[in-house]
């Protein structure tokens, strides 16, 4: 099946870094989404975007679709404790299911 | 509203046992949906429902069943369960009213095949 690939895998940042991930595609999107999953829950909805070039902000989040609609990518300022977890991207186009990316698991240092 | 609501949390079962994940939606949404999700791997959709009555097969539907006669519960069947089944299990739904379709998942249940 198709399949999204995200980077990095995983990262270690100090708190109050910045950090940035991005998601691929082969594939174009119209909507991109990205989550978030803490230990032993389910993913929680950060960002959604709609719109080729769409750049959305949700905080300290800011995600945006990319403009060739084959990748997105999702910055996070000022990190805190709190951000450590794994964020998942999720495309789909017209018609179709979504499909997942394997995650980006992101651990703050104090 | 409770959002997405999962039963049980854990299960453990033996090879060939059978079992049903509950799956309930309190915000009526018309759209609900199964994944699974194994260690360093993206979501996996197993079944899905466009409304009451109404279900399709996902990406990975082998070994599992599904029923939506209400809106609001989306259940999912392990007939003859397997070691290849051993996965945390998410159920989702959305409202695809105006053009939006983002997904709100449920806590998920972890379930091991021994």
């Amino acid at each position: 099946g198709q399949q999204l690939n995200q980077s990095p895998q995983s990262m270690f940042i100090q708190e109050g870094e910045d950090v940035s991930m991005n998601c691929t595609s082969s594939s174009i999107f119209n909507t991109w989404l990205w989550y978030k999953q803490d230990p032993g829950e389910g993913p929680v909805l950060l960002i959604a975007l709609y719109k080729a070039g769409e750049l959305t902000s949700n905080g300290r989040l800011t995600a945006q679709f990319g403009i060739t609609r084959k990748d997105s990518f999702l910055n996070i300022s000022a990190s805190i404790p709190s951000d450590v977890g794994i964020y998942f991207c999720a495309g789909r186009n017209y018609g179709q299911n979504f499909v997942f990316g394997p995650g980006t698991r992101l651990s703050v240092l104090p | 509203n409770a959002g997405v609501t999962q039963t049980p949390k854990f299960r453990i079962l033996k090879i060939g046992q059978s079992m049903t994940l509950q799956c309930a939606q309190d915000m009526n949404h018309n759209y609900m949906y199964w994944y699974r999700q194994d260690p360093g791997m993206g979501l996996k959709l197993i079944y899905y429902s466009v409304g009451a009555g109404i279900t399709d097969k996902g990406e990975v539907p082998n070994g599992y069943n599904v029923s939506r006669s209400t809106t609001e519960d989306f259940p999912l069947r392990l007939e003859l369960a397997a070691p290849s089944q051993t996965s945390v299990y998410f159920c989702a739904s959305s409202d695809t009213s105006g053009g939006y379709n983002e997904q709100f998942f449920g806590p998920g249940t972890r379930l091991t095949v021994l």
